[in-house]
């Protein structure tokens, strides 16, 4: 079984300062993958970075980084120089790496960017 | 990039009537594709995995007479919510994957339903 925790249900920050969101994961299989999503109030999910459990190195993706800790067993998501339309709810998910297998998802973070 | 494309963005319907949902993957074909279910200010749950050419594995507690599955070609899977009622209304949302990538996973924009 696998489980995500997510601890802060929300968030505010200031505009350009960066921002990081906390997750944490729990899970038995040996190799799996790491995601996270930004969800607006239109409601799509939008794939922001992925972390597989043996990569080398953190995952980045512009703005976005995974401050991945395998040993701690955590998978927080930094967003440097944040803006106005980063405000929205934030999902940390994992699933096993191979197979077709469903994500788990944690209970988010609403993020609110204060200008 | 690969497009799930869900459809219709919102529904409002009577009591007792049926509503279907579709998801479509635009440029990649999904054997598998899933279902999600979202209360307000809540994470999303997921329902059941449609597999083509197979019947959906729902997950427990989910009513699979209530909540059709047809997965009937690569690019196309259909939930129709049967009879619908008040409690029935939430967010839907479906999900493919492209090809056996694990980080290549794609979300549709949802369906807001209503039931009167």
């Amino acid at each position: 079984a696998q489980k995500i925790t997510q601890t802060q249900p929300g968030m505010f920050v200031q505009e350009k300062e960066a921002v990081t969101l906390d997750c944490t994961y729990d899970t038995s299989d040996p190799s799996y993958g790491l995601f996270w999503y930004k969800q607006p109030s239109s409601g799509e999910m939008i794939f922001l970075i992925y972390q597989g459990s043996y990569d080398q190195q953190n995952a980045t993706e512009g703005r976005y980084s995974l401050n991945f800790q395998k040993a701690r067993k955590s998978a927080n998501l930094v967003i440097s120089a944040s803006q106005l339309g980063d405000s929205a709810m934030y999902f940390c998910a994992m699933r096993p790496r191979f197979g077709n297998e469903k994500l788990t998802f944690g209970t988010g973070t609403r993020l609110t960017i204060i200008p | 990039g690969a497009v799930v494309s869900q459809h219709p963005s919102r529904v409002i319907c009577k009591s007792g009537t049926s509503v279907k949902i579709e998801c479509r993957s635009l440029d990649f074909q999904a054997t598998t594709m899933f279902w999600y279910r979202q209360f307000p200010k809540q994470s999303l749950m997921l329902m059941a995995t449609s597999n083509e050419g197979s019947k959906a594995t729902y997950e427990q507690g989910v009513e699979k007479d209530k909540f059709l599955i047809n997965h009937a070609s690569l690019t196309l899977s259909t939930l129709t919510v049967t009879s619908a009622h008040p409690e029935d209304s939430s967010f839907y949302i479906c999900s493919a994957t492209l090809g056996r990538s694990n980080e290549k996973l794609f979300f549709g924009s949802g369906t807001q339903l209503s039931v009167l």
